[in-house]
């Protein structure tokens, strides 16, 4: 079975602080893919990344980064020096190789930036 | 402009009606997936569809149908609708299947059951 936690259901930080947000999967596939999605208050979802479970190397985007961790099942998602711009719903993801090639979603967590 | 579109943006309706849910994409992607979101849950898929014509369910199928008629088209239907469906739903598509293919999600429909 897969499943996604997100511990973590709402967070607030004040501008410029950084934040990470947790994302805990679980999953007996070796191989598979994990992305963090975006939902800001319009409510639309806004892909962010994915990383294949092969692939531990850290990511950076700009103010973003994200940490994949085999060993403990862990794919944390950092925003650095946060602005205003933010504040949304940030859902992680499993997707597994077989099935119906759709993703498992963890609760999401509720990011607000006060400025 | 290419995308994903779903309409309505808002749909109120009351117990027992039948509500259509449309959505359209502009990409010709082969999988379509409906999830529904709920304070809790996250999402769950409800339905999904790889190609025309060929459709199956998700985690939370109950209630609801679809059909796809046309490979742009993933309309979802709920028959007799109930409170408990009362959710946002979220037309999604993707090019191909492949663990590496991400999802494309619609805006979504805020759906209100009185």
């Amino acid at each position: 079975a897969q499943k996604v936690t997100q511990a973590q259901t709402e967070i607030s930080v004040v501008e410029k602080e950084d934040v990470t947000l947790d994302c805990v999967y679980e999953t007996r596939d070796t191989t598979y893919y994990l992305f963090w999605y975006k939902q800001p208050p319009s409510g639309e979802l806004v892909f962010l990344i994915r990383r294949n479970s092969f692939d531990e190397q850290n990511e950076i985007s700009g103010r973003y980064s994200w940490n994949f961790q085999k060993s403990t099942s862990s794919f944390n998602f950092t925003i650095t020096a946060s602005q205003v711009v933010d504040s949304a719903v940030y859902f992680c993801a499993l997707k597994p190789p077989a099935g119906a090639n759709n993703l498992f979603f963890g609760t999401g967590t509720r990011l607000t930036v006060i400025p | 402009d290419a995308g994903i579109t779903q309409s309505p943006r808002y749909k109120i309706t009351e117990t027992g009606r039948q509500v259509t849910l449309m959505c359209h994409q502009t990409w010709s992607h082969s999988y379509m997936f409906w999830y529904r979101q709920d304070l809790g849950h996250g999402l769950r898929l409800i339905y999904y569809s790889a190609a025309a014509d060929i459709t199956d369910k998700g985690e939370v199928p109950d209630g609801y149908v679809v059909s796809r008629s046309k490979t742009e088209n993933f309309p979802l239907t709920l028959e007799s609708a109930t409170r408990s469906q009362t959710s946002v739903y979220f037309c999604a598509s993707s090019e191909f299947q492949g663990m590496n293919s991400p999802l494309h999600f619609g805006n979504g429909t805020r759906l209100t059951v009185t």
